[in-house]
């Protein structure tokens, strides 16, 4: 089954320290995205990219790195800069950008103690 | 302003109605828009695509307003299955971006 994974579901982290949280796809889509959401809100922009080894940063990127090696992974870095990490963050992935329908994985929910 | 904007709700409704989400967005260069459906803490799935002639997906209906920058959902004969988040986006101008609402919620009662 085609589709895009995230883990891990949950995700508890000491301030002070960097995560990474995964993000894979097997849907041969070229442009995958980070979003945070936070409750009663919506999906906010972190990163984005449309190709490989090529990634551009949304609304809210400080604080966070991604990188893009890969096709199919788009992983994302919560670093010790982002001031209000906790948060449900979702990857999403389509067909080269523009202006086509985004697909999402379940989602990280990250809870910083 | 909120680039795309919506009536966070809840809408209360029983079995069988009918229930209108309307939307509004500002960025009048906006080229798609779409309407996902959220369940609680999962991920937003795709609903519908909207498109300027209205489209029609079984018991859901939605409407492009172009002129009035105005998108709608309509739902017959709701479903306790359809209780859930609707969000209304769309494309940040002729740009890869979309754009989410906050979402209206919808609560389905026997």
């Amino acid at each position: 089954d085609g589709g895009i994974t995230q883990s891990p579901k949950y995700l508890f982290r000491k301030e002070g320290q960097n995560v990474t949280l995964s993000c894979e796809q097997n849907l041969n889509h070229d442009a995958m995205y980070w979003y945070r959401q936070d409750p009663g809100q919506g999906l906010r922009l972190i990163y984005y990219s449309q190709i490989v080894n090529d990634f551009q940063k949304g609304d809210i990127a400080e604080g966070y790195s991604v990188s893009r090696e890969k096709k199919e992974s788009f992983p994302l870095t919560v670093t010790s800069a982002q001031k209000n990490p906790t948060a449900f963050y979702l990857c999403a992935s389509s067909i080269a950008g523009g202006d086509n329908e985004q697909f999402f994985g379940p989602g990280t929910r990250l809870t910083v103690l | 302003r909120k680039e795309v904007e919506q009536d966070p709700g809840p809408f209360n409704v029983p079995e069988g109605a009918t229930v209108a989400f309307n939307c509004t967005y500002s960025n009048s260069a906006s080229q798609s828009f779409f309407w996902y459906r959220q369940d609680c803490r999962k991920e937003p799935k795709l609903l519908m695509s909207v498109y300027s002639s209205g489209n029609e997906d079984g018991r859901f209906t939605a409407q492009l307003n172009r002129a009035s920058q105005y998108i709608s959902l309509l739902i017959r004969d709701s479903k306790l299955s359809d209780s859930a988040t609707y969000l209304c986006v769309a494309t940040h101008g002729s740009s890869y971006k979309l754009i989410f609402g906050s979402g209206t919620r919808l609560l389905v009662r026997p």
